[in-house]
C-alpha cells in the first residue's frame, strides 16, 4: 500500500533563517506531488504541484520554491524565512487526475 | 471548479448517524465531489468521492441527487473519533496528462459527535 512520509513534524525558525520540507511517497510510481499551506483558522492553499521529476508548477508568488529530485521526493524550500511564512505544510500526492489526492500528516512551522 | 456550501457546525449523538450536507448548484457534468476530513492538527484524510451514482465504501456513504446540485455524507454510525472538520469538494475531470490540479477547501463543516 501506499505511504506519505513528510518530515519534521514541528520546526521552529528564525526569520532570515533558511528551509527545507521533505516528503516522500512510498508504494506508487510517478505520482502527482503537491505542497500546500493552512494558515491559522484558515483553508488549505496549493503553493505548488509537480507531474514528474524536475517538472514544478507554482500556484502563488511567494518566498518559498518546490524541488523533485527524485520521483518519490519533494522538497520545499527558502534561502531567507519571513514572518509570514509561518504555518502548517502539507505533502500530497495522487495518480492520475480524478484519483483523491491523500495528504501526509504535515510539518507546524513556527517563525519566531 | 465549482463552489460548495456547507453549514458551519452540527452535532450528532454518538452511535448515530451523521448526515452532512453540501450544496453545489453550480456543478457541471465532468465535476466530481469529492469529500475529505481534518481531524486537529492532523492533513486531511480523504473518505469518498463520486460523480453521479451513490457510493459506500468503509468509511462513509455518498448520496448524490439526480440533479446533481446538492450530495449527503453519510457517517452510519458515529463515534467520538469522528469529530472533525468536514469538506465537500467538486473537482473538474482532467484529460490524462492534463496536469495536476490542486483541490480548494473551504471552510467545510466542524461535526462534533456528543457522548
Amino acid at each position: 500500500s501506499q505511504t506519505i512520509h513528510q518530515w519534521p513534524a514541528t520546526l521552529v525558525q528564525p526569520v532570515g533563517s533558511p528551509l527545507s520540507l521533505e516528503c516522500t511517497v512510498e508504494g506508487t510510481s510517478n505520482p502527482n506531488l503537491y505542497w500546500y499551506r493552512q494558515a491559522a483558522g484558515r483553508g488549505l492553499q496549493l503553493l505548488f504541484y509537480s507531474v514528474g521529476i524536475g517538472q514544478i508548477s507554482s500556484e502563488v508568488p511567494q518566498n518559498l520554491s518546490a524541488s523533485r529530485p527524485q520521483d518519490r521526493q519533494f522538497i520545499l524550500s527558502s534561502k531567507k524565512l519571513l514572518l509570514s511564512d509561518s504555518g502548517f505544510y502539507l505533502c500530497a500526492w495522487s495518480v492520475g487526475n480524478t484519483q483523491p489526492q491523500h495528504f501526509g500528516d504535515g510539518t507546524r512551522l513556527s517563525i519566531l | 471548479d465549482a463552489k460548495t456550501t456547507q453549514p458551519p457546525s452540527m452535532d450528532c449523538a454518538e452511535g448515530r448517524a451523521a448526515n452532512l450536507p453540501c450544496n453545489h448548484s453550480t456543478i457541471s457534468g465532468n465535476e466530481y465531489v469529492y469529500w475529505y476530513r481534518q481531524i486537529h492538527s492532523q492533513g486531511p484524510q480523504y473518505i469518498i468521492h463520486g460523480l453521479k451514482n451513490n457510493e459506500t465504501n468503509e468509511m462513509a456513504s455518498l448520496i448524490i441527487t439526480e440533479d446533481r446540485k446538492s450530495s449527503t455524507l453519510i457517517l452510519p454510525h458515529a463515534t467520538l473519533r469522528d469529530t472533525a472538520v468536514y469538506y465537500c469538494i467538486v473537482r473538474v475531470e482532467r484529460e490524462s496528462g492534463g496536469g495536476a490540479d490542486g483541490l480548494t477547501f473551504g471552510k467545510g463543516t466542524h461535526l462534533i459527535i456528543q457522548p
